[in-house]
């Protein structure tokens, strides 16, 4: 089945720092989608990407939807304690009346000792 | 703005006993998805419904299953529970299957 991978697994900021996450897949999506996800709760929409090439930006995120469909970048700029949690990034296909997603393994953040 | 509501937050069950789950999705929302997240992974698509009909099977156990009634909301029932069912189960609604997905809270499945 299509897979993701999404890198670094985890990562350590200081606040003010900008921080830098990707996904790859071997195939391609119609949709790319990058959620966060605090613990014990459920994924939170970031920000979803509908057009390759697309670039789109909330707040002090930006995410880009590749031209190939095969992957997309999410940055976070300036960052803050409470940017600290696990970002998934999502591929979805739709068609007919199917649109599951699948996920990458995760990009963990966490605060510098 | 209204969000996913899932029912019960917590579940605690023993072995070979069974579960069942609730999903009330976004008003107006007809697509509703079920995942599973085990500890430190990432969510797994279980199934899907679109207009009260199973549109989509992922990697769901036989010992699972699920449907969505008239109004929409939508129930996972698990049986003969294994220690492995032991997970976060998340519903996800959209207005249509091409449209975004909004996660609910979960279900947090602990099986003893």
């Amino acid at each position: 089945g299509q897979q993701l991978n999404q890198s670094p697994q985890s990562m350590f900021i200081q606040e003010g720092e900008d921080v830098s996450m990707n996904c790859t897949s071997s195939s391609i999506f119609n949709t790319w989608l990058w959620y966060k996800q605090d613990p014990g709760e459920g994924p939170v929409l970031l920000i979803a990407l509908y057009k390759a090439g697309e670039l789109t930006s909330n707040g002090r995120l930006t995410a880009q939807f590749g031209i190939t469909r095969k992957d997309s970048f999410l940055n976070i700029s300036a960052s803050i304690p409470s940017d600290v949690g696990i970002y998934f990034c999502a591929g979805q296909n739709y068609g007919g009346s199917q649109g599951n997603l699948i996920f990458g393994k995760g990009t963990k953040l966490s605060v510098k000792p | 703005a209204a969000g996913v509501i899932q029912s019960p937050r917590h579940l605690i069950k023993e072995k070979r006993e069974t579960a069942t789950l609730k999903c009330y999705p976004i008003p107006r929302h007809d697509t509703v998805y079920w995942y599973q997240q085990g500890p430190g992974q990432d969510p797994q698509f279980l199934i899907s419904f679109y207009e009260k009909m199973q549109s989509d099977k992922g990697s769901i156990p036989d010992r699972f299953s699920a449907q969505q009634f008239s109004d929409y909301h939508s129930e996972l029932n698990m049986s003969s529970l294994e220690l492995g069912d032991s997970a976060l189960y998340f519903c996800a609604s959209s207005l249509s299957p091409q449209e975004t997905q909004y996660f609910g809270p979960g279900t947090r499945l602990l099986v003893l």
